[in-house]
């Protein structure tokens, strides 16, 4: 699997965009890019995946860039909820994608 | 049930000592994984269980590590002769197949063991 490389922490305010930024310079053709959260201790949360194309749904957009080595995961209005450990990961389709092995992620914190 | 229960929520053992986690998977789920998460720290894959298949053991980090599954039910992972570095947080999470795992995989709530 591509390694990935995210910020280890950044904040955000309340009702404002938060924009998370993942590097995965090494993806190859046939791999996509995943997004998780964790809240506090609990399983990681799917949030939505791509593999070339901009994907949007109910809980966030991912942008992925032209090139694929870098993908931006946004939440379009944070609420204090929100604050979470954001994993971003890159696999192979219909591989078996829970035997990756998730990075240290970015905590996300948001601010009122 | 309801989700996947995972016992006991907290475990404080001795060094040296041997402890037993347990996972319940939510029926019917062929695929079951285990998961270590140290303070701080994203999730590592440890083994993973599909049905009757022979497991896959290959993120298990030393022979003191194992786990068995019996056909679909209950998992156990063993963890002998602990170290301080095992104390972690262990998750497991089961699926209907490995193919939907992305999005419909449900997680425990963890065992927090300490290895004082």
């Amino acid at each position: 699997d591509a390694k990935t490389t995210q910020p280890t922490s950044m904040d955000c305010a309340e009702g404002r965009a938060a924009n998370l930024p993942c590097n995965h310079s090494t993806i190859s053709g046939n791999e996509y890019v995943y997004w998780y959260r964790q809240i506090h201790s609990q399983g990681p949360q799917y949030i939505i995946h791509g593999l070339k194309n901009n994907e949007t749904n109910e809980m966030a957009s991912l942008i992925i860039t032209e090139d694929r080595k870098s993908s931006t995961l946004i939440l379009p209005h944070a609420t204090l909820r929100d604050t979470a450990v954001y994993y971003c990961i890159v696999r192979v389709a219909n591989t078996n994608a829970g035997k990756s092995t998730f990075g240290d992620g970015t905590t996300l914190t948001v601010k009122p | 049930g309801a989700g996947v229960s995972q016992s006991p929520s907290n475990k404080v053992t001795e060094k040296g000592k041997d402890v037993e986690l347990r996972c319940d998977p939510i029926s019917g789920h062929t695929a079951l994984y285990w998961y270590r998460q140290r303070l701080g720290q994203g999730l590592e894959f440890l083994i993973y269980f599909q049905g009757n298949s022979a497991p896959d053991k290959s993120g298990l980090p030393s022979d003191r590590f194992s786990a068995e599954r019996t056909g679909e039910s209950v998992s156990t992972l063993t963890i002998q002769r602990t170290q301080q570095e095992d104390s972690a947080v262990y998750l497991c999470a089961s699926s209907q197949s490995f193919t939907v795992f992305y999005t419909e995989a449900f997680f425990g709530q963890g065992t927090r063991l300490t290895v004082v």
